[in-house]
């Protein structure tokens, strides 16, 4: 079975720094989140992507973050100017066209701030 | 926009017994329920889902209710194992928008 998956699987970085995380959706999937999970908390909803743009976006996704699909298979989440509270889980997310179809989780990303 | 409460925080069970997860929801547009189980370290996993339409679905050992008029849906673990010991989400969502989450429910199941 097809699965979403996203590099790297852990990312250190220093306070101030940028990163860029990366998911590949499933390939027929036209529908694609960043999720993201502080350690013991629920998961929150960055932002969506469809056909080619943001179609919506939560308040933590401030213009700190950017996501972009720079090619048929990428979908990556920029932090330009990483902080500490943004260290959490990240996972990606994507659905197909039809309504209602379950989301699929990547394995995550794991984001350390220091 | 929508808010979903979870409810217990934890929930501890002996091996063989049911457990019994709800949440709430207030958007009355919201027409989709899924339920993910987070093991330690790893993604959500869905296990089971249901849509408006419908008020009950059983997937082996896991079953989900609705009452829409209510706004609440539950989780029914029965016979549980040791296995089944997670974090589990309900979410809620309308057409393709994001998925909000509960704050997560704690089982564990003691041997």
């Amino acid at each position: 079975e097809p699965e979403v998956t996203q590099t790297p699987s852990h990312q250190v970085t220093q306070m101030g720094q940028e990163v860029i995380l990366r998911c590949v959706p499933i390939s027929n999937h036209l529908y694609f989140y960043w999720y993201r999970q502080i350690l013991g908390q629920k998961v929150e909803f960055l932002v969506s992507f469809y056909n080619n743009e943001i179609s919506e976006k939560s308040e933590i996704f401030d213009d700190q973050f950017s996501v972009e699909r720079p090619d048929g298979s990428n979908f990556t989440l920029k932090i330009r100017s990483t902080k500490l509270e943004d260290s959490a889980m990240y996972f990606c997310a994507s659905i197909g066209a039809e309504v209602n179809v379950k989301q699929y989780f990547g394995p995550g990303t794991r984001l350390t701030v220091t | 926009g929508e808010n979903v409460e979870q409810h217990p925080s934890t929930l501890s069970v002996q091996e063989g017994d049911s457990a019994v997860i709800k949440c709430t929801y207030s958007d009355s547009a919201s027409n989709y329920f899924p339920w993910y189980k987070q093991e330690l370290g790893k993604r959500p996993q869905l296990i089971i889902d249901i849509r408006s339409n419908v008020g009950e679905k059983k997937d082996q050992r896991i079953a989900v209710t609705l009452n829409k008029t209510a706004k609440h849906f539950s989780l029914h673990i029965t016979e549980t194992q040791p296995e089944d010991s997670a974090v589990y989400f309900c979410a809620a969502s309308e057409r393709n928008t994001p998925l909000v989450f509960g704050k997560g429910t704690r089982l564990s199941v003691i041997a």
